[in-house]
C-alpha cells in the first residue's frame, strides 16, 4: 500500500485569499494524478487528471501543478468564495498493479 | 441525464449475512470501481474492472466479490467473512482505467450489528 499525504488536513480562509494546497506521492512507476472536490452530502467531482512532469491545469480560479520526479502536486484557488468550501482530494495511479491511491484530503472552509 | 445510481443509500443487516450493494452507469464506460471510506481515512480502492466479464482486486478486497456481467453494471456483495463491513461505499466509473477522470455516485452507507 502506498502513502498519499495531503497538507494541510484543513484550512479556514476569507472570502477573497487565495490558498494552496499539497499532494505527495510516491514517484516511482505514477501514472496519473487526480484532483477532486467533495462537498458536503454530494458525489466527488473531478477537477483535474494530469499524467506528466510539468503539467499545468486551470479551470476557472483554480488551477493545478505537477512534478512527477519529486512526487507533488499543487492545487491553488484564486479568491476563494464560500462555494469553494469542500474537501479536496488527490489520488495518483501507479502502472505497477495498476493500483490508484487517495489521500485524506482537504477540508476547506471559505469564511463569507 | 447520465450518470451513477447507487442503491440504496442507507442499507442495515445483521452480523453474518451477505449483502450486494448495487451500482449502475449510463455513461457507457468501460472502467468501473468500488471504494469504502472509513472515518479518517482515505478513499480505498476494493475492486476494479476494466470491460465486461473481468476485474481486479484492490488492496483491500478480502470478504467482498464483484461481477461485471454487464457493461452498466458493477454490483458489490459485502461476504460474513468482511470483518469491518461498516463504512461508507461509493462507486465510479470512467472512460478507461487511471488516466480519465472517474464519476462518482452517490454512495450507500452500511452498517452492521
Amino acid at each position: 500500500i502506498l502513502n498519499v499525504e495531503q497538507s494541510p488536513q484543513s484550512l479556514h480562509v476569507q472570502e477573497g485569499d487565495s490558498t494552496n494546497f499539497t499532494c505527495s506521492f510516491p514517484s516511482s512507476n505514477f501514472y496519473a494524478l487526480h484532483w477532486y472536490r467533495w462537498e458536503t452530502a454530494k458525489s466527488p467531482e473531478a477537477l483535474f487528471v494530469m499524467t506528466l512532469n510539468g503539467d499545468e491545469k486551470k479551470k476557472g480560479r483554480i488551477s493545478a501543478t505537477l512534478n512527477t520526479k519529486e512526487g507533488y502536486s499543487y492545487l491553488y484557488i484564486k479568491g476563494s468564495q464560500p462555494e469553494d468550501s469542500a474537501t479536496y482530494l488527490c489520488a495518483s495511479g501507479y502502472y505497477t498493479g495498476n493500483q490508484f491511491y487517495f489521500g485524506t484530503g482537504t477540508s476547506l472552509t471559505v469564511i463569507p | 441525464d447520465g450518470g451513477i445510481t447507487q442503491s440504496p443509500k442507507y442499507l442495515f443487516r445483521k452480523e453474518g449475512q451477505n449483502v450486494t450493494l448495487s451500482c449502475e452507469q449510463n455513461l457507457n464506460h468501460d472502467a468501473m470501481y468500488w471504494y469504502r471510506q472509513d472515518p479518517g481515512q482515505g478513499l480505498r480502492l476494493i475492486y476494479y474492472s476494466q470491460i465486461v466479464n473481468d476485474f481486479q482486486k484492490g488492496d483491500i478486497a478480502e470478504g467482498y466479490s464483484v461481477s461485471r456481467e454487464k457493461k452498466e453494471s458493477f454490483p458489490l456483495t459485502v461476504t460474513s467473512a468482511q470483518k469491518n463491513p461498516t463504512a461508507f461505499y461509493l462507486c465510479a466509473s470512467s472512460i478507461n482505467l487511471w488516466g480519465y477522470e472517474q464519476y462518482f455516485g452517490p454512495g450507500t452507507r452500511l452498517t452492521v450489528t
